[in-house]
């Protein structure tokens, strides 16, 4: 399928797991990044990525782990999750830097940590 | 503090009535976009603006970018209930987007 793909859809996991969610993109661009979604905060992004290989902290990366070893893949792994980290991630790539063109979004990972 | 300020942050309105949903800064951005965003899924690119003053019209949608390129907003005319949605305004700074924390529009009819 053509887009941006998350996976899982869903996930619930315990206290002190390491997980980890999967965004795949079939447009090989180039820039890629993750935003956390909470009411109230809008998105916040996490980490974003340049390029395979290049990837920069954003507004709350802590308690967070990302690379890109290919330009289609850009894993997020919570090394030991949280509470606080029960969010819905969301996954989403660009042509060009800085979304001049706009940004096009995955559905998203909604993420329970119990 | 949220760079952005969306508001109203809730607008419950029947069905035909006009509405205008604002977004807000401080801070100057080099563009300004909208996106829609439906339950369960992630949010969908509406309109970019880039210049100072700039009104791009999308049907019954009209966003218009601030002269001084800090505040934009957002007009629907004649609102349907296939407008319901969240709206999300996004600067873009430093080569990344920052998002507003969102209007929720529900359109009654």
């Amino acid at each position: 399928d053509a887009g941006i793909t998350q996976s899982p859809r869903y996930k619930i996991t315990e206290t002190g797991r390491q997980v980890t969610l999967m965004c795949h993109q079939t447009w090989s661009h180039s820039y890629m990044f993750w935003y956390r979604q909470d009411l109230g905060h809008g998105l916040r992004l996490i980490y974003y990525s340049a390029a395979a290989d290049i990837t920069d902290k954003g507004e709350v990366p802590d308690g967070y782990v990302v690379s890109r070893s290919k330009t289609e893949n850009f894993p997020l792994t919570l090394e030991s999750a949280t509470r606080s980290q029960t969010s819905v991630y969301f996954c989403a790539s660009s042509e060009v830097a800085g979304g001049a063109y706009g940004y096009t979004f995955g559905s998203g990972t909604r993420l329970t940590v119990v | 503090t949220q760079l952005l300020e969306q508001s109203p942050q809730f607008l419950s309105i029947q069905e035909g009535e006009n509405l205008t949903v604002y977004c807000n800064s401080s801070s100057v951005f080099s563009s300004l976009q909208w996106y829609r965003q439906e339950p369960g899924e992630g949010p969908v690119l509406l309109v970019t603006v880039v210049t100072g003053g700039e009104v791009k019209k999308l049907k019954r949608l009209t966003f218009q970018f601030g002269d001084a390129r800090k505040d934009s907003s957002l007009h629907i005319t004649a609102a349907q209930t296939g407008d319901t949605g969240l709206y999300l305004c996004a600067g873009e700074r430093g080569n990344k987007l920052v998002f507003g924390a969102g209007t929720i529009l529900r359109v009654k009819s």
